[in-house]
């Protein structure tokens, strides 16, 4: 079945360390890749997206993701978290193509002082 | 601005009552969704709808109904069927053609008192 999987419900880093989200999926071909975050009682918004080319997009935020079509895997990364990054993040997948994008059940990042 | 505009922020209702979300966009997209998010369990899709006068169920439609009269406009009423309606509800709009991120308004929390 298709499917989007972020191992992670919870994470916490403390300020200025580095942060790795982890989602993988399984779809049959190369699907379209995001990442959204979440603050509290709001709504989602775009942090990148991968669609085809270099497989190492850059987003808002200073985040960025690398897209591995070996392991099915897009991973997002943060070299410095600042304590601003608190959110829930999601993983979504476009497999077919003006459908609607799948959702993972998202990571709850925690920073710590 | 442009955006999504979802209201009321906050909505309770009795239960057996039947209670409308409403959801509007200036963005001038074809396609909307709408998505119900609980803990732990991410975005599930209820309804999209790709054109005017057009729309679909997506994975959790039971107890759900829309239209899609106006391109700005998608309107979600929860109705007494719906066993379970507290939840935080997410309205999103895309182009629809090709691989295009959705843009999500606020959300609307939904209580059944």
């Amino acid at each position: 079945a298709q499917s989007v999987t972020q191992p992670d419900i919870h994470i916490t880093v403390s300020e200025g360390a580095s942060l790795e989200l982890r989602c993988n999926y399984s779809y049959g071909a190369t699907p379209y890749l995001f990442w959204y975050v979440q603050s509290p009682g709001q709504g989602l918004q775009l942090l990148l997206k991968y669609f085809s080319g270099d497989t190492l997009v850059q987003g808002i935020k200073g985040f960025e993701a690398e897209f591995k079509r070996s392991q099915s895997s897009f991973n997002l990364r943060k070299p410095s978290v600042h304590w601003s990054d608190a959110a829930e993040y999601f993983c979504a997948v476009d497999a077919t193509s003006g459908y609607a994008l799948n959702f993972g059940k998202g990571t709850s990042l925690l920073v710590t002082p | 601005d442009g955006g999504i505009t979802q209201s009321p922020k906050y909505l309770f209702r009795k239960e057996g009552q039947n209670v409308t979300l409403s959801c509007e966009q200036n963005l001038n997209h074809d396609a909307m969704y709408w998505y119900r998010q609980d803990p732990g369990q991410g975005l599930r899709l209820i309804y999209y709808s790709q054109i005017v006068n057009d729309f679909q169920k997506g994975d959790i439609a039971e107890g759900y109904s829309v239209s899609r009269e106006k391109k700005e406009s998608f309107p979600l009423t929860v109705t007494s069927a719906q066993k379970n309606p507290t939840a935080f509800y997410l309205c999103a709009s895309g182009t629809g053609q090709g691989a295009t991120e959705a843009f999500f308004g606020q959300g609307t929390r939904l209580t059944v008192v």
